[in-house]
């Protein structure tokens, strides 16, 4: 069965901390994507990716970077977390022109105190 | 700028009844793709439709169905005869882009069924 695994379910971090998500995909996709989900906003767009070490801005880049050192992995880096970066983040791959739209991750729930 | 707007934000239905879920989006592309996902209790979203721009034909897929009408920007969900298993938060979403295939999402509908 093919997978998004995000490495936590929940996650509680102090403000200030550097916070990593880490996410896999094992289907050889090319694109990859962080997104943020808050009530009443849907899902935000926080960064992307559509091959090894290439990245792009999504909607609402700051206060996170990411990295994509290999195909399979993309990981969600805030530097210094903040309260208003509580949220459910959400990773996601898919192939070039898939038909499909994304496969999904469960999602971390990030709690910064 | 392309945005999906979901007026709905919470739906509560009796089982067996039919319900509607709508999305309206905004685009200045001629081709664009629309997609539906649901998010059950787990969280993960699973897909659940694709359209293009090009084909305005509706979708029926068991119990779903899908409307797309161009002429009003809207791309609306009804599911037949509900059931509980459909309890879920349903997006709507948009892409203008069929390579990197970054996807707008609307606010998202929460719909519950009850027994």
């Amino acid at each position: 069965d093919v997978k998004v695994t995000q490495s936590s379910r929940y996650l509680v971090k102090r403000t200030g901390e550097k916070v990593f998500l880490e996410c896999v995909q094992d289907m050889d996709h090319e694109n990859m994507f962080w997104y943020r989900q808050d009530p009443g906003l849907g899902l935000r767009l926080i960064y992307f990716s559509y091959d090894v070490k290439m990245k792009e801005k999504g909607d609402i880049p700051e206060g996170y970077s990411v990295s994509r050192e290999k195909k399979e992995r993309f990981s969600l880096i805030l530097e210094s977390a903040s309260t208003n970066q509580t949220s459910m983040y959400l990773c996601a791959s898919s192939r070039q022109g898939a038909l499909h739209g994304y496969t999904f991750g469960s999602g971390t729930r990030l709690t910064v105190v | 700028a392309q945005k999906v707007t979901q007026a709905q934000t919470e739906i509560s239905v009796v089982e067996k009844e039919d319900v509607t879920l709508d999305c309206v989006y905004e685009t200045r592309d001629t081709t664009y793709y629309l997609f539906w996902y649901k998010q059950p209790p787990s969280g993960e979203l699973v897909f659940l439709i694709r359209r293009n721009s090009f084909d305005e034909q509706n979708e029926i897929s068991g119990r779903y169905s899908w409307n797309f009408q161009k002429s009003t920007s809207s791309f609306n969900f009804t599911i037949t005869a509900s059931q509980v298993v459909d309890s879920a938060v349903y997006f709507c979403a948009l892409s203008e882009d069929q390579g990197a295939q970054k996807l707008v999402f609307g606010q998202g509908t929460r719909l519950t069924i009850n027994p």
